[in-house]
């Protein structure tokens, strides 16, 4: 099936840890995306890449860094420098004009 | 700038009520698009809707139909005879290609509970 995976489901970071979340897609997109949720809160860009080996700042990229070096692959690692990292994170692809295709989350939780 | 407002944060129905779901944009371009998604408790969006900019028909998929309004800068999503699993987070989205590449905004969402 096409699709996008985030792995994993559920992550636990502790305090001055950094930590990878996974986002790989199989729908041969060239732009993805990495988004923040709060509770109650919308959905708020951290990172995008347009292409491989190219990637652009969103609206909250302090703390988070990516690597865009397959076309299929786009990782998000928060990092220590994030001070509230327990948050809903999503990834997404998207082609062209169309709509953009998200992954199930992950949930990320500092203990 | 590009914006997405949904004025609408919860809102609570009887099974079998008429709802709809607001969402006002803001954006200097011509052309854009817009979206609806629902995120149900799992946590993944689902995509609903697009919307091109020169399209202003209502469109209508089952119980779910949409209204685009260029003049008021809306585009409403009404569920009719709503249903309890219809009970999600709604989010409306803006993208544009002609500014910033594809970008999507998105508005704050509105959390649906159909009450049976």
């Amino acid at each position: 099936d096409g699709g996008i995976t985030q792995s994993p489901k559920y992550l636990f970071r502790k305090e001055g840890q950094n930590v990878t979340l996974s986002c790989e897609q199989n729908l041969n997109h060239d732009a993805m995306y990495w988004y923040r949720q709060d509770p109650g809160q919308g959905l708020r860009l951290i990172y995008y890449s347009q292409i491989v080996n190219d990637f652009q700042k969103g609206d909250i990229a302090e703390g988070y860094s990516v690597s865009r070096e397959k076309k299929e692959s786009f990782p998000l690692t928060v990092t220590s420098a994030q001070k509230n990292p327990t948050a809903f994170y999503l990834c997404a692809s998207s082609e062209g004009s169309n709509e953009a295709f998200f992954g199930q989350g992950t949930r990320l939780t500092v203990v | 700038a590009q914006k997405v407002t949904q004025a609408q944060t919860e809102i609570s129905v009887v099974e079998k009520e008429d709802v709809t779901l607001d969402c006002v944009y803001e954006t200097r371009d011509t052309t854009y698009y817009l979206f609806w998604y629902k995120q149900p408790p799992s946590g993944e969006l689902v995509f609903l809707i697009r919307r091109n900019s020169f399209d202003e028909q209502n469109e209508i998929s089952g119980r779910y139909s949409w209204n685009f309004q260029k003049s008021t800068s809306s585009f409403n999503f009404t569920i009719t005879a709503s249903q309890v699993v219809d009970s999600a987070v709604y989010f409306c989205a803006l993208s544009d290609l002609e500014r910033t590449g594809n970008q999507f905004y998105f508005g704050t969402g509105t959390s649906l509970t159909v009450i049976p």
